[in-house]
């Protein structure tokens, strides 16, 4: 099955700067990577998601990236803010065979003032 | 639009005694699925039930983890009996045709 790595586990910044966090995916048949904000006690919510058939998509101050040669794909965020703070999580899933999310184990992200 | 309603939002039980929970997804939304997020890592998928019917069970312990969604609606996951290791998150989440998928707040679940 897919296995989804994730990396770094935690990620400190300063406020204003960019945080980038990078997923590798072993199944080459997975085509879609969405990214998952999670907030302490709260649920997972979309912010952006990427499909195969495009190497890059970009909304306001994230953008993520897709290598499928090299099977990694990353989160790249700017002009960090407080309220960036949170859990990320990368997955990979096959669209069209269930949409069976697969999940990295997330990066804790801090963003300093 | 409403988003995808679960109960309890925490449950503390004594390891072998049952324990369900339950899942409103986003009307119209086909599929639902369960996952199982245990602290510091990531949500794993249990079952994903398309309508009524399961498509994939892979990873849900059979011997004790059961869900239904009988009307292709409303869910429910069941522990009997449950151990100290399913102290966890359980997530439900919901989709319209196998694409986005939009989660709940989820359940905390704490087996002493």
């Amino acid at each position: 099955g897919e296995n989804v790595e994730q990396h770094p586990s935690t990620l400190s910044v300063q406020e204003g700067d960019s945080a980038v966090i990078k997923c590798t995916y072993s199944d080459s048949a997975s085509n879609y990577f969405p990214w998952y904000k999670q907030e302490l006690g709260k649920r997972p919510q979309l912010i952006i998601d990427i499909r195969s058939n495009v190497g890059e998509k970009k909304d306001q101050r994230i953008a993520v990236t897709l290598n499928k040669t090299a099977k990694h794909f990353s989160l790249h965020i700017t002009e960090t803010q407080p309220e960036d703070s949170a859990v990320y999580f990368c997955a990979a899933s096959i669209k069209g065979g269930g949409n069976k999310l697969t999940f990295g184990t997330g990066t804790q992200l801090k963003v300093e003032l | 639009e409403a988003g995808v309603a679960q109960s309890p939002r925490y449950k503390i039980i004594e390891k072998r005694q049952s324990v369900a929970f339950w899942c409103n997804p986003i009307s119209g939304h086909a599929t639902l699925y369960w996952y199982q997020q245990i602290l510091g890592q990531g949500p794993k998928l249990l079952i994903q039930f398309q309508n009524n019917g399961v498509v994939d069970d892979s990873q849900l312990p059979k011997d004790r983890f059961s869900a239904e969604r009988l009307k292709g609606v409303d869910s429910t996951l069941k522990i009997q009996p449950a151990k100290l290791e399913d102290s966890a998150v359980y997530l439900c989440a919901s989709s319209l045709a196998g694409d986005i998928q939009y989660f709940g707040a989820g359940t905390r679940l704490s087996v002493l």
